[in-house]
């Protein structure tokens, strides 16, 4: 099983800050990560796939970099409505598909 | 807009039944692949199980192999979960899960989730 480990796990900064989320993979699952964003109450919402393709209807603002054990989510410039937290989420080697423990963005 | 809504959630002893339902609208449900993924409160994402869109593909979780029963019903837009033998580890809120096509594994919708609660 893959394991996906996030760090930070919390992330405290400011809007109009830069956010950088890491996801790093106990084995190499080639470009085949994803990302999430899940809001309080919310069901999560796909933001990333393929470690760097934004999902229909995602800010230019999230991008997405990495590929083998190493990836990262980058907000380039916080809105307020950013602030929740992140899930990296692997298909390179499945069942199971499995997902990071989360990083959660809060305000400053 | 696509919409999942899951259904059939709710306190339960250990050791109970209950048979989990997510109906789908706005999309042609026989082509997609679904999950269930699963969320115990204040905790991660959980996938729990997956079923291909004839329904002749179905994996579980480790964790709830044996006692977890996946399936879909095409011609009524839904997607069932039976789970079975619940224990206090299996609280959470359950989410249907639509799979990105194409990108078998990812999921572009989710419902809203419907919260399964095992307690005495």
């Amino acid at each position: 099983e893959v394991v996906l480990t996030q760090s930070p796990a919390t992330l405290s900064l400011s809007p109009g800050e830069r956010a950088t989320l890491s996801c790093r993979a106990s084995q190499s699952v080639s470009n085949y990560l994803a990302w999430y964003q899940q809001k309080p109450g919310q069901a999560p919402r796909l933001l990333i796939y393929d470690a760097s393709n934004r999902a229909t209807g995602i800010p230019a603002r999230f991008s997405g970099s990495g590929s083998g054990t190493d990836f990262t989510l980058t907000i380039s410039s916080l809105e307020p409505e950013d602030f929740a937290v992140y899930y990296c989420q692997q298909r390179s080697n499945w069942p199971p598909i499995t997902f990071g423990q989360g990083t959660r963005l809060e305000i400053k | 807009e696509v919409q999942l809504l899951e259904s059939g959630g709710g306190l339960v002893q250990p050791g109970g039944s209950l048979r989990l339902s997510c109906v789908a609208s706005e999309f042609t449900f026989s082509r997609y692949e679904m999950n269930w993924v699963r969320q115990a409160p204040g905790k991660g994402l959980e996938w729990v199980s997956y079923i291909s869109s004839s329904g002749t593909t179905i994996y579980y979780a480790d964790s709830v192999q044996g006692r977890f029963t996946i399936s879909r019903d095409n011609a009524r837009n839904s997607l069932y979960l039976q789970i079975n033998s619940l224990r206090a580890e299996d609280t959470a809120v359950y989410y249907c899960a639509r799979v990105f096509r194409g990108y078998s594994g990812y999921a572009d919708y989710w419902g809203q989730g419907t919260l399964v609660t095992v307690s005495s």
